[in-house]
């Protein structure tokens, strides 16, 4: 268990419909980083929130939002969903900044059919 | 934008076989971490590197960041099937604007597969 809690860890959804993507940041991280990654591809960065504020976006599509919550916990929100959206998405967690590394959370596997 | 590119892309050996996988940028960066991932599970830091020349060692990982903080290597001795993964390296920017060094920018990764 990394500490960071990616919920649910499988989805399989029909296009056009919306989901729901759950992040419980390990214990004392302020910052929450979303990710996709894609068949044997790399991590596409999304967004990431610190202390309740979005900080950076990344390639995040406007079908795709976010929040984090006055708990630090944060979502992921997917509509419209389409059959490329099919991925796995990832949840990080960190103190915030230079040198501190991310936590993983085992993410959330998204199969749009 | 801060690109890492990552040599080889893949990378498929033998066990006992020695490797080096190469982390390249054209930018600096106030430190750079390595990450290993497994199938179906989330990147798992291996080893963070902030100094200039600076080289870490966990058992048969050798870590080396550049003099000049814009590249790093990651040398395998003797590899095993647990070595078998998705390797990332990742670096802060040393970008001194507002927020600037708050967000890892990941690299294009490196899948190896070791074969018993």
């Amino acid at each position: 268990d990394s500490g960071v809690t990616q919920t649910p860890k499988h989805l399989i959804t029909a296009t056009g419909q919306r989901v729901t993507l759950r992040c419980s940041p390990r214990s004392g991280d302020l910052s929450v980083y979303w990710y996709q990654q894609s068949l044997d591809q790399g991590l596409q960065f999304l967004i990431q929130y610190y202390n309740g504020e979005e900080r950076a976006k990344g390639n995040i599509l406007e079908r795709f939002s976010a929040q984090q919550f006055p708990d630090l916990h944060s979502e992921l929100n997917l509509s419209s969903l389409e059959l490329g959206d099919s991925a796995l998405y990832f949840c990080a967690s960190s103190v915030g900044g230079s040198p501190y590394g991310y936590t993983f959370g085992s993410g959330t596997r998204l199969t749009v059919v | 934008t801060q690109l890492l590119e990552q040599s080889p892309q893949f990378l498929s050996i033998q066990e006992g076989e020695n490797l080096t996988v190469y982390c390249n940028s054209s930018s600096v960066f106030s430190s750079l971490q390595w990450y290993r991932q497994e199938p179906g599970e989330g990147p798992v830091l291996l080893v963070t590197v902030v100094t200039g020349g600076e080289v870490k060692k966990l058992k048969r990982l050798t870590f080396q960041f550049g003099d000049a903080r814009k590249d790093s290597s990651l040398h395998i001795t003797a590899a095993q099937p647990g070595d078998t993964g998705l390797y990332l390296c990742a670096g802060y920017p040393a970008d001194l604007s507002n927020f600037g060094n708050e967000k890892l920018t990941f690299g294009t990764g490196t899948r190896l597969t070791i074969i018993p």
